[in-house]
């Protein structure tokens, strides 16, 4: 089955720099790749997602980069801010008609911003 | 913003108790999900629920687990008899369409002594 393998497991950088949290899969079937943002006490958030047709994509100052011949896809974070501190969390899903979208996470990331 | 409600936010039973995990998820959503998160560890796929029956499940999700939408809002997870190793945080997710656009609940952290 599909493993999702996420660096780094902490991440500590000051306020302004950009952060880039690198994921890798295993199943060259997965097509859907959301990025999700859980703060301590709340649930995973949706923060932004690339489908396998599209290389990037960018929303406002967090952007998502997909290289499916390397199997690898990165969540890039640029001016940091302290409220950005939280778990990232990759993740994989195969979307086939037979499929029900179970989508399968990378081990997650500390983002800690320092201000 | 439209929100799943997970209830209770932290349970704690005893080993060999049966538990009840509840859910309410989006109104207008089609697709429910449990996922556990034992601490420090992945988000785990435990099921998926589509058209009132389970369409897909994982390893984890062995007979001591049940799932149930028994009133067309509420989705419920059930554990039997419940073990140490099912202390975890168990969040449940609702979406509209399959896969794409999930929105998760708080969770419900689970305690088993």
């Amino acid at each position: 089955g599909e493993n999702v393998e996420q660096h780094p497991s902490t991440l500590s950088v000051q306020e302004g720099d950009s952060a880039v949290i690198k994921c890798t899969y295993s199943d060259s079937a997965s097509n859907y790749f959301p990025w999700y943002k859980q703060e301590l006490g709340k649930g995973p958030q949706l923060i932004i997602d690339i489908r396998s047709n599209v290389g990037e994509k960018k929303d406002q100052r967090i952007a998502v980069t997909l290289n499916k011949t390397a199997k690898h896809f990165s969540l890039h974070i640029t001016e940091t801010q302290p409220e950005d501190s939280a778990v990232y969390f990759c993740a994989a899903s195969i979307d086939y008609g037979g499929s029900q979208g179970n989508l399968i996470f990378g081990k997650g990331t500390k983002l800690s911003v320092k201000p | 913003e439209p929100e799943v409600t997970q209830t209770p936010s932290h349970q704690v039973t005893q080993m060999g108790q049966e538990v009840i995990l509840r859910c309410v998820p989006i109104s207008n959503h089609l697709y429910f999900y449990w996922y556990r998160q034992i601490l420090g560890q992945k988000v785990e796929f435990l099921v998926s629920f589509y058209n009132n029956e389970i369409s897909e499940k994982s390893e984890i999700f062995d007979d001591q687990f049940s799932v149930e939408r028994p009133d067309g809002s509420n989705f419920t997870l059930k554990i039997r008899s419940t073990k140490l190793e099912d202390s975890a945080m168990y969040f449940c997710a609702s979406s509209e369409r399959r896969i794409y656009g999930y929105t998760f609940g708080s969770g419900t952290r689970l305690t088993v002594v």
